[in-house]
């Protein structure tokens, strides 16, 4: 089985704060994902990457920065936390090579005061 | 109009009955289609897949493609009360990289 895991389940910041949301994927997949989902928005991508060291922005990028320094670990940096970036956060990962289907973690529900 | 588009619902239907959920999406160029069941407070879990016209079939779960009308859509045979969640469509194109999901349908199975 494809196993996601996510560094926290629930997190409470303050507003200004850095924010390290950590995403490890044990199936040797290429492709991670990050997104958030909000009520009634649905699951908006925010950056995703292909290969380690790779990146792309996804629909909603601006606030937040993502690493790739390893092919299991993807990382979100939120570098200056704001109460507007309250949400839940989903990783996700696909083996890639046409091999599409997201598996995902179990996410992580930020609260920004 | 929305790439991926679904009917935000509730949808309530009897337990055993045979729940119908509907997806359209906008690109002609999609190739992959998935439907996700999401439980309130839980991530999204695969339910299955399905990229070529017609219908698949998995167990209590039939996905039907209709590439030339652009509609995708999944039937819950024999509804139970544990099929109570948000069903998610989600639509990959490969000539764009695109992954697009729908914002779900909320589907309440009755006792």
């Amino acid at each position: 089985d494809v196993k996601v895991t996510q560094s926290s389940r629930y997190l409470v910041k303050r507003t200004g704060e850095k924010v390290f949301l950590e995403c490890v994927q044990d199936m040797d997949h290429e492709n991670m994902f990050w997104y958030r989902q909000d009520p009634g928005l649905g699951l908006r991508l925010i950056y995703f990457s292909y290969d380690v060291k790779m990146k792309e922005k996804g629909d909603i990028p601006e606030g937040y920065s993502v690493s790739r320094e390893k092919k299991e670990r993807f990382s979100l940096i939120l570098e200056s936390a704001s109460t507007n970036q309250t949400s839940m956060y989903l990783c996700a990962s696909s083996l890639g090579q046409h091999q599409e289907t997201q598996y995902f973690g179990p996410g992580t529900r930020l609260l920004v005061l | 109009q929305k790439e991926v588009e679904q009917n935000s619902g509730p949808l309530s239907v009897p337990e055993g009955a045979i729940a119908s959920l509907n997806c359209t999406y906008s690109d002609r160029g999609s190739q992959s289609f998935f439907w996700y069941r999401q439980y309130s407070g839980k991530s999204p879990e695969l339910i299955m897949f399905i990229y070529s016209n017609g219908d698949k079939e998995d167990g209590r779960f039939t996905a039907q493609l209709n590439k030339a009308s652009q509609y995708v859509s999944l039937l819950i045979r024999d509804s139970q009360p544990s099929d109570s969640a948000t069903y998610l469509c989600a639509v990959f194109t490969s000539g764009t990289y695109k992954y697009i999901f729908g914002t779900g349908t909320r589907l309440k199975v009755l006792a």
